[in-house]
């Protein structure tokens, strides 16, 4: 079973108006750790924001921040006013506590356009 | 700090070649992680070192690839006999055991800028 699923293969904002990129997670560990990457077409992942399982608060970071549903089991990176430079790959990733490795497991992302 | 680096950046090869590629991590980082990413989809684990020893494998990891760390610095991933179905990018990451103020229990991964494997 998917253990990330980013239901969105593509999505368009228009410049300066907020986005709402999709990821719902599996697991039943409960420690656990959700990220967002951010891959522009220079190939290299960029850390956003990190949101752990047990924070009582939603994380945020700049524009960015992490609508975190627990109990829905989702994890949804919002973008306020969105610039051209958010035109990229975005990536939802999990790390389960009980994995002492602390790999992440990705999803298949979500390419988002900002439209000038 | 310079981040992590890989090299080389591109490499293109014909099939049943063998390939190293190298990772540089962040100096002050003791786990370095390895994953592979095909065209359209996410970043996949293949192996993972805590300092020199490597600790985890994926499935995805055959007999024809292996990794080294060796003192704990740098880490190379070699590929025999290059298939085609090996044409992806290779993403070298690492991070720290360390509790961070900024970031606390999150540990997250600095990814370098990946090679990009073709095989003809």
């Amino acid at each position: 079973a998917q253990k990330i699923t980013q239901t969105q293969p593509g999505m368009f904002v228009q410049e300066k108006e907020a986005v709402t990129l999709d990821c719902t997670y599996d697991t039943s560990d409960p420690s656990y750790g959700l990220f967002w990457y951010k891959q522009p077409s220079s190939g290299e992942m960029i850390f956003l924001i990190y949101q752990g399982s047990y924070d009582q608060q939603n994380a945020t970071e700049g524009r960015y921040s992490l609508n975190f549903q627990k109990a829905r089991k989702s994890a949804n990176l919002v973008i306020s006013a969105s610039q051209l430079g958010d035109s990229a790959m975005y990536f939802c990733a999990m790390r389960e506590g009980r994995d002492s490795s602390y790999k992440l497991i990705f999803g298949s992302g979500t390419r988002l356009l900002v439209r000038p | 700090d310079t981040g992590v680096s890989q090299d080389p950046r591109h490499k293109i090869t014909k099939r049943g070649q063998n390939v190293t590629f190298r990772c540089d991590p962040i100096s002050e980082h003791n786990r370095l992680y390895w994953y592979r990413q095909t065209l359209g989809q996410g970043p996949e684990f293949l192996t993972y070192f805590q300092n020199e020893a490597q600790l985890e494998k994926s499935r995805l990891l055959s007999d024809r690839f292996s990794a080294e760390r060796p003192k704990g610095s740098f880490s190379t991933l070699e590929i025999q006999r290059t298939e085609q179905g090996d044409s992806a990018m290779y993403l070298c990451a690492s991070s720290s055991d360390y509790f961070s103020p900024g970031t606390g229990d999150s540990y997250e991964q600095y990814f370098g800028p990946g090679t990009r494997l073709t095989v003809t």
